[in-house]
């Protein structure tokens, strides 16, 4: 299985200020068909997951421009521009390359 | 407009097997490339994949799960069956129903609200 990790797995960030996570894949998630499909989910406390990027850097409809999603290879990174309330939740990487399909362990954000 | 609603037993003994069923509108397997995906959330842990199936019944399953998994679709309900056999307290978990598009490597974008289960005697 290829496995996922992402660091930090705990985040405390003052509102209005960037944030990062990093995700990195134990093998390479460049995929025959010429894609990287590396992904980033959302979990808001209580809801369902939520796709916020797919294929590295492709934002979802509906996700605001402060999220961007950049990396290649094994080495992945979510960037939150400006930290927001709503932002709070756990974040989690997750690669669809191969079978099976892994996670990483999540990432928690809060609000400092 | 896509939606999925997961339901079967909340509480389930050890040893028992699990049953949940996925009942989804706004698609078809009717429609090539569509698939059908598991998902589920120990409480506080991380998501972890379980199962796969596409329009046309190809399969996959979480290889450390797949003696125990089976996972059968039923076109004409538009329903998913997941089957989980000998369920352990381990088990306990929110299973999630996904839908992960059109593409052989789509990804969950509609999920379920999710169905928690308990195992427990």
């Amino acid at each position: 299985d290829v496995v996922m990790t992402q660091s930090p797995l705990s985040l405390s960030v003052t509102l209005g200020q960037p944030a990062s996570i990093s995700c990195r894949s134990s093998q390479s998630l460049a995929h025959s068909d010429g894609y990287t499909h590396l992904n980033w989910f959302q979990q808001r406390p209580g809801q369902s997951p939520r796709r916020l990027i797919y294929k590295v850097s492709n934002r979802d409809s509906g996700v605001p421009d402060r999220f961007s999603g950049s990396g290649s290879g094994t080495d992945f990174t979510l960037e939150i521009s400006r930290v927001e309330a709503e932002d709070v939740g756990v974040y989690y990487c997750m690669q669809v390359t191969h079978w099976p399909r892994t996670f990483g362990p999540g990432t928690k954000v809060e609000i400092k | 407009q896509i939606t999925l609603k997961e339901s079967g037993p909340t509480l389930v003994k050890p040893t028992q097997t699990l049953t949940l069923t996925c009942a989804f509108s706004g698609f078809s397997f009717s429609t090539a490339g569509v698939a059908v995906g598991w998902i589920r959330q120990s409480p506080g842990k991380a998501l972890e994949w379980l199962a796969l199936i596409y329009w046309n019944d190809d399969k996959h399953y979480s290889p450390s799960l797949k003696s125990r998994l089976t996972v059968i679709k039923d076109t004409s309900t538009n329903q998913v069956v997941l089957t989980m056999t000998n369920m352990d307290p381990a088990d306990t978990a929110t299973y999630y129903c996904v839908h992960t598009g059109i593409a052989a490597t789509g990804t969950p974008y509609y999920w379920g609200q999710g169905t928690l289960v308990t195992v427990s005697s």
